[in-house]
């Protein structure tokens, strides 16, 4: 049960795109589509913006996208804007009701 | 609307245990497992395991087995999540989760001496 792989930062300017990869193994991200993504502000608690790899809740803009490929699962923010600066978790399954999360990435809006 | 309401923030000493409870309201608390994760200061979220509130039925990450305790009072609704043996390093804020969409508030666990 170790932890997914995650950049500790990533940044980019208003308007851009970013990519977050998330990198597991075949009992984790590579043997499941259930990969999912939180976004999560100091103080709050996470909420979900992608689900099963590439689904998003109602609510969530659709400037957040989720892929995977192989053990590797990618969160894309597209147009970035100033509220999207936050830290953001992966999380897998990894069989029998277990979940494992990543290390967490700061993303930062320049 | 669903809604899932913990216990407020706890100080305790190196070696006691912590109980939280997570209230849920707005949807049948029996037909969805429980999970609980944790988030201690400048590290990640940290899945500590599930109850399903129908059976009674748990599985732990193997880092809290033998410390932590999931259970559960169907008659109001509630979740509890124990941990004993507690270090400094267990400092942190802990969430119940139906995983996905609904999480607790949060309650802060402080271990010190």
């Amino acid at each position: 049960q170790s932890a997914l792989t995650q950049p500790p930062s990533a940044s980019g300017s208003p308007g851009q795109s970013v990519t977050i990869s998330c990198t597991g193994t075949t009992s984790d991200v590579g043997g499941y589509n259930y990969v999912s993504w939180y976004q999560q502000h100091p103080g709050k608690a996470p909420k979900l913006m992608i689900y099963e790899v590439s689904k998003r809740p109602s609510g969530v803009p659709d400037r957040f996208s989720g892929s995977k490929s192989g053990n590797t699962a990618s969160l894309t923010v597209s147009g970035l804007q100033a509220e999207d600066e936050a830290d953001y978790y992966c999380s897998s399954y990894a069989g029998s009701k277990i979940v494992v999360f990543g290390g967490g990435t700061k993303l930062t809006v320049l | 609307q669903v809604q899932l309401v913990q216990s407020g923030a706890e100080v305790k000493k190196p070696g006691a245990s912590v109980k939280v409870s997570c209230k849920a309201s707005g949807y049948s608390f029996i037909s969805y497992d429980i999970n609980w994760v944790r988030l201690a200061a400048g590290q990640g979220l940290e899945w500590m395991g599930w109850m399903n509130p129908n059976s009674g039925n748990t599985g732990y990450a193997q880092k809290f087995q033998g410390r932590v305790t999931m259970t559960r009072n169907t008659s109001i609704n509630t979740a509890y999540m124990e941990l004993s043996s507690l270090r400094s390093e267990d400092t942190a804020v802990y969430y119940c989760a139906r995983l996905g969409l609904y999480w607790g508030q949060g309650t802060l666990v402080t271990v010190s001496s």
